[in-house]
């Protein structure tokens, strides 16, 4: 079994940097699958960042995603009220074949 | 790209439901597919994928053997036919588009179990 553990909430004031980790025992099989996912309440979530460290069209250059061994971590710089959100990873496993979620991170800005 | 889930509602426990996914904006028959649920207060939880031709099926275990993930492609739609349904299936359920990562979401539509 699998599992994505990330913090259950992480926080900071306005302007300041934040991270969330996600660390886990997928089985990856050596390919960038790695993404995150920001959710605001009674929205769909959105994707933020793919293969690790790519971000999306439109998506602003204060996120960033960098993965090292089985840990990952979603930076946000210069943070803004409008980034109070749950965040997500997600892996596909190879062994399992099926995704796997961590189990989101609240950002809260003081 | 647009993604519109459909077919939700309140079921009895044991009882059937069958959601849909209609796409549009793009190449349907290109991509890969998935449905997503979230409980209430609770995080995402995958249920299943389908290959872009529907050639290679997953699911996740807590669905093995209830649900059953299909896709018409000549009709840009995406479907999940779920059978003896629990309280614990209660959940919003996404249909995303999926290409080594989720880059399309649905709005999500809510499937309640409850006698």
């Amino acid at each position: 079994q699998s599992v994505l553990t990330q913090p259950p909430s992480v926080s900071a004031a306005p302007g300041q940097r934040v991270t969330i980790s996600c660390s886990g025992s997928a089985s990856t099989d050596g390919r960038n699958y790695l993404s995150w996912y920001q959710q605001f309440p009674g929205t769909a979530p959105k994707l933020l960042i793919y293969a690790n460290n790519k971000r999306p069209s439109g998506i602003p250059d204060r996120f960033s995603g960098s993965k090292s061994g089985t840990s990952a971590t979603l930076g946000i710089t210069g943070l803004q009220t409008g980034d109070e959100a749950d965040y997500y990873c997600a892996t596909w496993d190879y062994s399992l074949n099926s995704w796997v979620f961590g189990g989101g991170t609240k950002v809260t800005v003081l | 790209v647009q993604l519109v889930e459909s077919g939700g509602g309140l079921v009895k426990p044991g009882r059937s439901l069958r959601l849909s996914c209609a796409a549009s904006g793009f190449s349907f028959s290109d991509f890969h597919m998935s449905w997503i649920r979230q409980a209430s207060g609770k995080g995402l939880e995958w249920v299943s994928f389908i290959s872009s031709a529907g050639t290679t099926i997953h699911y996740a275990d807590s669905v093995k053997g209830r649900f059953t993930i299909s896709r018409d492609n000549a009709k840009n739609s995406l479907y999940l036919q779920m059978n003896s349904l629990r309280d614990d299936d209660t959940a919003v359920y996404y249909c995303a588009r999926d290409q080594e990562n989720f880059d399309y979401w649905g709005q999500g539509t809510l499937v309640t179990v409850s006698s």
